[in-house]
């Protein structure tokens, strides 16, 4: 079964840092560029970072530049968010998801989520 | 950055009638080399991830019921869901992927009436 699967959210104080994963099976991971988006609670989808498929690459909405990396380890078909200076802003719960060959850039496999809550 | 305004923001319509969803891009999202729309279509169902509908603004994943239809070009597109049914209550997203950040619409609640 193609799935991807998100772990290590949880309660952070302001300013402190998490370290999300995103592990992925049923799929070639290398083949794929792979994206964090997020949705804070009762809000709307926020993209946040995409990296290449050799993770050469990588874009990031300008809301968590210079805070916020995204990485991969394809020996591990594994993704990663680092947050860093997190903000009460950042509470959210954190997609991983696909970006598919043939669905023009379009998001085609989606975990079910971590949460991540800011407060003190 | 590319904004997406959708419109309504909320819509009711009664099972089997035709339910239209609009976006519109800040900018245009065609790319002219290869005349394809940079746009997608979501759903997200109460509780779960969002599940990709459209591509390329007008074809249909894999999978995604023919009542479900994209049309429109450059910047401004259009959701069309032909006959509702009870399990299309749901937010509806569009996503620009023409440029970075992907950024999406603000969504549209979409209920029965």
């Amino acid at each position: 079964e193609v799935q991807v699967v998100e772990s290590g959210g949880g309660l952070v104080q302001p300013g402190g840092s998490l370290r999300l994963s995103c592990a992925a099976s049923g799929f070639t991971f290398s083949n794929h560029w792979m994206s964090w988006v997020r949705q804070a609670p009762g809000k709307g989808l926020e993209w946040v970072a995409i990296i290449k498929k050799d993770g050469s690459e990588k874009n990031y909405v300008d809301s968590v530049k210079g805070r916020f990396t995204i990485s991969r380890d394809n020996t591990k078909n594994s993704l990663y968010l680092e947050m860093n200076s997190l903000r009460a802003e950042d509470t959210a719960v954190y997609f991983c998801a696909r970006v598919g060959t043939t669905t023009g850039w379009g998001e085609d496999v989606w975990g079910k989520g971590t949460t991540v809550t800011v407060s003190s | 950055d590319i904004v997406m305004t959708q419109s309504p923001d909320s819509l009711a319509v009664s099972l089997g009638e035709r339910a239209t969803i609009n976006c519109k891009s800040s900018q245009s999202v065609l790319n002219s080399s290869n005349n394809k729309n940079y746009l997608g279509w979501f759903q997200q169902r109460p509780g779960q991830p969002p599940k990709l509908l459209i591509y390329w603004s007008s074809t249909r994943e894999s999978g995604v019921p023919d009542r479900f239809s994209g049309s429109g070009s450059g910047t401004d597109f259009t959701l069309t869901i032909s006959s509702l049914q009870a399990e299309d209550v749901a937010v509806y997203y569009c996503q620009q992927f023409y440029s970075t950040p992907h950024t999406f619409g603000q969504g549209t609640k979409l209920e029965i009436k």
